[in-house]
Parts: C-alpha cells; structure tokens; sequence
C-alpha cells in the first residue's frame, strides 16, 4: 500500500490553464505539506495543513491554493500557469506539526508539471 | 500497447563532440512528443514538438521531429560536462479539455555522459 500518494504523477499543460494535483495518505498522521522541487534541485516547502488548517504558507503567489478537505487528502489547485511553475511537487505527511529531524516525513514519488 | 524508445540507452564521448540521441514512438493518438533533461531528481523540459519537420533550438541543443517515420532526434553539439544527464522522450497521446496532459508514455532514456 502506497503511503503517500499523489496524482496525477505526470502533467503537461499550457500556459494560463488551471490544474489540480491531489494528495492522499494512508498514515493516520495530522500534518500534511506540499514541497516544490525546481530544476536545480532544490527542496521548497509552500503549505502545511494540521488537521485541515494552514499552518504554513511561505512566500508562494496566490495563484496556488492548497485545499483540505480532511486530514488525509491535500491538495494543491494553480490557476494562471506560467512556465516558471514547471517543477516536480512533492506531496508529503507527518504525524506531528514540527520542524524535521524530529519529525519523521513520508514523502510521496511527486508529480512532475511541466508548463509550456 | 503504446511504446517509446530510445536510443542509444547509454552513450559515453568527449567533451567538444556531437551526439545524436533518438527517440522512435509507437502510438494510437499522436499529439506531442517532449524531451526532458534529468539530472539526479527534477527534470528540465528541454523542447515540445508538435509538427513534423520544424527544428526547435536552444543554444547548442536542437530537436526536430518525423511524423511520417515516428521519431524524434536531440542534437547537442560541443558538448560540455555539464551535459551528462539522462535525457528522456516522453509522448502525449490526448490533450483534455482543459489543455493538459497526465497521459504521458516515457522512454527508458539516453544516460549520458561527457568525459572532459
């Protein structure tokens, strides 16, 4: 059984669409994030939701909106898309709201998004 | 069953050569065909071709696709170190309504690596 799990893993679109990728985690924990990997392979953290609330929201425009609808399910809308959002998302969970290496993170295998 | 495959899978030079990488494909609806570049984790979308016989450049890399023989091909000339990557060809067979794609069929890909 997959742990994390996010769809769709592969998504191509053009520029001013608006997508969804979802995120599901089988773990029972509380805390669930949405990370952006960008071309130089840096690790972002965007959102955290603990138990359904917004616990971080960095600096990220507000064309991405994360929504939780429970705390297994986060997912991340983006309208308007532009060429500098292509990137692999990481969907990932936790089972308390702290910073790692305390804190044990699933990661689930990401959704790579390329806008063209 | 739809196929894309690549040649050659692994493919070693010096840095100042030329290479050729190939991507030949098999499938029922053809819409796009793109080549990405991968090194470690997060690709880079390299180019998206769309109509047969049309070169896309970019610096010292081109691509150009054969509707009519089912293949693309990657050209990256003076090749540096920094090339060494895998390079993969991925195919879109159905755009949805909304513009995207989450259907694509990748290739193995092209690991390669230039020696300085």
């Amino acid at each position: 059984d997959t742990a994390v799990s996010q769809t769709p893993k592969y998504l191509v679109t053009q520029m001013g669409n608006d997508k969804s990728i979802k995120c599901e985690q089988n773990l029972g924990h509380d805390t669930m994030y949405w990370y952006k990997q960008d071309s130089k392979k840096f690790l972002k953290i965007m959102f955290s939701y603990n138990n359904k609330e917004l616990i971080i929201n960095e600096t990220v425009p507000n064309r991405f909106s994360p929504k939780s609808p429970d705390k297994a399910h986060l997912n991340l809308h983006i309208n308007s898309l532009e060429l500098g959002d292509s990137a692999v998302y990481f969907c990932a969970s936790s089972q308390e709201a702290r910073g790692w290496p305390g804190n044990t993170i699933y990661f689930g295998e990401g959704s790579w998004l390329t806008v063209v | 069953e739809d196929k894309v495959v690549q040649s050659p899978l692994s493919l070693v030079v010096h840095e100042g050569d030329t290479v050729t990488l190939n991507c030949s494909y098999e499938v029922t609806n053809f819409r796009s065909l793109l080549w990405y570049k991968q090194e470690k984790k997060a690709p880079t979308f390299l180019f998206m071709l769309t109509s047969s016989g049309i070169e896309k450049k970019s610096g010292r890399l081109s691509s150009i696709l054969d509707k009519k023989e089912l293949f693309s091909i990657l050209n990256i000339t003076a090749t540096q170190t920094g090339d060494s990557a895998i390079y993969l060809c991925a195919v879109v067979d159905v755009w949805d309504s909304g513009g995207g794609a989450d259907g694509l069929t990748f290739g193995k890909g092209t690991h390669l690596i230039i020696q300085p």
